[in-house]
């Protein structure tokens, strides 16, 4: 059974903090890795995806990959009261499966 | 264009009604998804369309039909659903199924808010 495990939160940082949200999983040959934020009452949202070892930054987000550690993260620079959703971290299954499978989302809070 | 849509937004049903769910999108994505999301929880696959076709079916109840008529539509029929069935129904696109190293992303539409009574 492949696993994607998240902290389920909540995770409440201060205003122009960091937020670091992390995942990881299960299936070691998995290949595609992405960030999508849900606010309440609304459809998921692609925010990051990640294909290879590293960093990817876009604009205050930062997805890092490890793939030998099993391990996707999110970091979100200067973080704003907007940014409080949840976070789902999806995998793309490997061997020609076509789902993604996701975590259960970890749910931020950012204080003005 | 470069978004799903669905209709309705919302759906207040009864157990005995007959009711349909409609997905569209003109991205030219051969793969087409629904979804059912409860509240705090994950979105749950119920049915894959690859190429027009249907590729997976999680075990869904036989009361979700789903229908592709073509590459830019995805229906879902409701038949005698229960009170549990009540959720966010959710329908995702990609431009190709999600293979093994595909690079290709899965973009949601606004969800239909289902309520059955």
């Amino acid at each position: 059974q492949k696993e994607v495990e998240q902290n389920s939160g909540p995770l409440s940082v201060p205003e122009g903090a960091i937020a670091s949200l992390n995942c990881t999983y299960s299936d070691r040959v998995s290949q595609s890795f992405f960030w999508y934020r849900q606010y309440s009452g609304k459809s998921p949202e692609l925010i990051m995806s990640i294909y290879s070892n590293g960093d990817k930054e876009d604009g205050r987000f930062t997805a890092q990959l490890n793939k030998a550690s099993q391990y996707v993260s999110l970091l979100i620079r200067d973080s704003q009261p907007s940014d409080s959703a949840t976070y789902l971290c999806a995998v793309s299954a490997q061997g020609g499966s076509e789902k993604l499978v996701f975590g259960k989302g970890t749910k931020l809070t950012v204080n003005p | 264009d470069t978004e799903v849509t669905q209709t309705p937004k919302h759906l207040v049903m009864g157990m005995t009604n007959k009711k349909s769910l409609k997905c569209e999108q003109h991205m030219g994505h051969r793969a087409m998804y629904w979804y059912k999301q409860k509240a705090k929880k994950p979105p749950e696959l119920m049915f894959v369309y690859s190429y027009e076709k249907l590729s997976i079916n999680e075990s869904v109840p036989s009361r979700f039909s789903p229908e592709c008529p073509n590459s830019s539509l995805l229906n879902l029929h409701l038949h005698a659903l229960q009170p549990e069935d009540s959720a966010l129904y959710l329908c995702a696109s990609t431009p190709e199924p999600l293979l093994a190293a595909s690079t290709d992303t899965q973009y949601f539409g606004p969800g239909t808010r289902l309520t059955v009574l």
